[in-house]
């Protein structure tokens, strides 16, 4: 398997445009996540979902963030508008489930999106 | 949610055995301790994960005291690559709580 596939690597764009972030996750992993990492904030989890089902966006900072899961293959992370402030590196990970127990599972990342917001 | 305490950074030379403890008074019973690994410019990467007492793979050891409100990772004879973030999470995932990561231990090895 070719690991969590992320893309674009680097966007750069002006306040005010849409940015859509995409991610492919491992096959049959049941758990995916969208992490944000900024020098001030760390790694920030945003939201995650568990069969394609979102589960937890409490970390979704604002409206103009939306994230989906149309299918067990694909998931998008889109904000709307952009704003200078929401440059960071935006991470996908996934998760499957080790001997019917989620919590004893890894997390796989992806390399990130890095997004710039002039 | 268990919150986790580590120390922000560690300073360290190759060849030396580097310990690093996160504390974590609040973990509930079915908890798991997990530790991953961050270079700059990639995304966390997973290191070693138990519950209790002592778990070794061919990279790390992990400690767990008995009463589970802390761990330590131990990295036995560290080089230049081992510079990096060290992140210690904590969570139940099987019961729908968030994996939310701490703000980690930089380690510099320096030769």
């Amino acid at each position: 398997d070719a690991g969590v596939i992320q893309s674009p690597r680097h966007e750069v764009t002006e306040m005010g445009q849409e940015v859509t972030l995409r991610c492919k996750p491992i096959s049959g992993h049941d758990y995916l996540f969208w992490y944000r990492q900024t020098m001030m904030r760390g790694l920030e989890l945003l939201i995650y979902f568990n069969n394609n089902v979102p589960i937890d966006d409490s970390g979704m900072p604002e409206d103009r963030f939306s994230a989906k899961m149309p299918n067990a293959s694909f998931s998008t992370l889109k904000i709307q508008p952009s704003e200078p402030r929401d440059s960071a590196v935006y991470f996908c990970a996934t998760l499957a489930m080790v001997r019917g127990r989620a919590n004893t599972g890894e997390l796989f990342f992806g390399e990130g999106s890095r997004l710039t917001v002039l | 949610l268990a919150k986790t305490t580590q120390p922000i950074s560690m300073d360290s030379y190759e060849g030396q055995e580097v310990n690093i403890t996160c504390s974590h008074n609040n973990i509930a019973t079915n908890d798991y301790i997990t530790w991953y690994q961050q270079f700059p410019s990639q995304g966390p990467r997973f290191i070693i994960q138990g519950y209790k007492t002592k778990v070794t793979n061919e990279v790390a050891s992990l400690f767990i005291p008995a009463d589970r409100k802390s761990s330590t990772l131990s990295l036995p004879r560290v080089s230049l690559s081992d510079t990096a973030v060290y992140y210690c999470l904590v969570g139940d995932i099987g019961g729908f709580q968030k994996l939310v990561f701490g703000t980690g231990t930089r380690l510099l090895v320096s030769p």
